[in-house]
């Protein structure tokens, strides 16, 4: 595709519910970025994927978080029971390749509300 | 662990008012620095890509030049458009992308 895409742009939930949150990256892309930003805060690093590895999971802030990659392509950021601290701007990435560090490009977010 | 500090937090300028961002890092094996812009609502917007000390890139009314420890973002003459948050990130060994708190910028006609 031309650019980064997220879906929902908007979502809100009950407290306790499960969401799921979708990435398709630029095409071609094998490196793909998620974090989360509270509002009036800076970008906190979740996970990212080198192809539907994902090396390093440290970032995610509690088992209720989950992501996946399958095809080198779409990625879900799914969050279990969810809770208040939960509400912020989800944003996904995507760049050429990890090692190399091209330039990473975003998606327009999805902002989670947890009521 | 890959750390970025950018300062300051706000910074209110007058249109024409030339001024610079820090951002300061400690990364194990710099394989990047970027900056991005993000308007409210929206994702970052990419701008620049530096890989070495000594290295300069600019665009427009921007110029960010990379040292061993820091970086910054000269901005020369501002306008109102070029009212953001500016954010540094960079990339190490670890392949993670980490970013800095931002620096929020008005810039007032």
């Amino acid at each position: 595709g031309a650019g980064v895409s997220q879906s929902p742009s908007n979502k809100v939930t009950e407290k306790g519910k499960d969401v799921e949150l979708r990435c398709d990256p630029i095409s071609g892309h094998t490196a793909l970025y998620w974090y989360r930003q509270r509002l009036g805060q800076g970008l906190e690093f979740l996970i990212y994927f080198q192809g539907n590895s994902a090396p390093d999971k440290s970032g995610l802030p509690s088992d209720r978080f989950s992501a996946e990659r399958t095809g080198e392509s779409v990625s879900t950021l799914t969050i279990q029971r969810t809770q208040q601290e939960d509400s912020a701007v989800y944003l996904c990435a995507s760049s050429l390749e990890v090692l190399v560090n091209t330039e990473a490009f975003f998606g327009q977010g999805t902002r989670l509300t947890v009521v | 662990e890959d750390q970025v500090t950018q300062s300051p937090e706000a910074l209110r300028l007058q249109e024409g008012e030339s001024s610079s961002l820090n951002c300061s890092y400690t990364v194990s094996g710099l394989r990047g620095l970027f900056w991005y812009r993000q308007d409210p609502g929206k994702g970052p917007e990419f701008l620049f890509t530096l890989y070495s000390a000594g290295e300069e890139k600019e665009k427009e009314r921007l110029k960010a030049t990379l040292t061993k420890k820091e970086s910054f973002l000269h901005i020369t003459a501002p306008k109102p458009e070029d009212s953001a948050t500016y954010l540094c990130a960079l990339s190490g060994n670890t392949g993670k992308l980490i970013f800095g708190q931002g620096t929020t910028l008005q810039v007032k006609p």
